[in-house]
């Protein structure tokens, strides 16, 4: 169990587009999911951290404005990407914890954005 | 200061060989503690939680010094199949956080 999933796997968008990105846990339900960047050769970048219904937490240094977090039920988060530029480009992946096991994370397998 | 630091490496090494990644955190109030195997362009996968009395899983081994504060993970008989980066991870429970290492990239060589 505890499978998450994310959609799409990789992307390529023009400047100026948004991009939506779906982060859901498949088997079981998510109390905190969190969102990461990583760029290449670099580790996880700790952007964001939601709860089901309550505003997402977000690191400092990260504009809340261009990336739109959305927990709308125990197993679906959404990050948005608005008005995307090039040095957005990076490998977003999220993780989930559930209840009961709080300090396990379980990672989706990530999704690759490509700003042109 | 980083949250938790790592020797980013590589290490290359033989197959066959043993070898051990260190990795030290800041906070002393962390809780617990994980090593994750990442392979190229794919998620981190959890390798083995660390616990205080040091735990075994197959040629892993992970260490836990609360008191100096560092992590430790060795191989033994290395594989090819070892060759990722191992990711120290650990996590204060009461902020629900988890803060992640660089990285060590190891190589495993025939």
């Amino acid at each position: 169990g505890a499978v998450v999933s994310q959609h799409p796997s990789w992307v390529i968008c023009k400047s100026g587009t948004s991009v939506k990105i779906e982060c859901r846990s498949l088997d079981f339900q998510a109390t905190t999911m969190f969102w990461y960047r990583q760029f290449p050769k670099q580790s996880l970048m700790l952007m964001a951290t939601s709860n089901e219904g309550s505003k997402a937490t977000y690191e400092q240094g990260v504009e809340k404005d261009k990336f739109l977090i959305n927990h709308a039920s125990l197993t679906l988060s959404t990050l948005t990407v608005t008005s995307a530029h090039p040095e957005d480009s990076s490998f977003y992946i999220c993780s989930a914890t559930r209840e009961g096991s709080y300090n396990e994370q379980f990672f989706g397998p990530g999704t690759r954005l490509t700003v042109l | 200061r980083k949250e938790v630091e790592q020797d980013p490496g590589p290490f290359n090494v033989p197959e066959g060989a043993t070898v051990a990644f260190n990795c030290t955190y800041s906070n002393s109030a962390s809780q617990s503690f994980f090593w994750y195997r990442q392979d190229c362009r794919k998620e981190p996968k959890l390798l083995m939680s660390v616990y205080s009395s040091g735990n075994e899983d197959g040629r892993f081994t992970a260490q836990l010094n609360r008191a100096s504060q560092y992590i430790s993970l060795l191989i033994r008989d290395s594989k090819l199949s070892d060759s990722a980066t191992y990711l120290c991870v650990v996590n204060r429970n009461n902020f629900n956080k988890f803060y992640f290492g660089s990285g060590t990239k190891l190589n495993v060589k025939p």
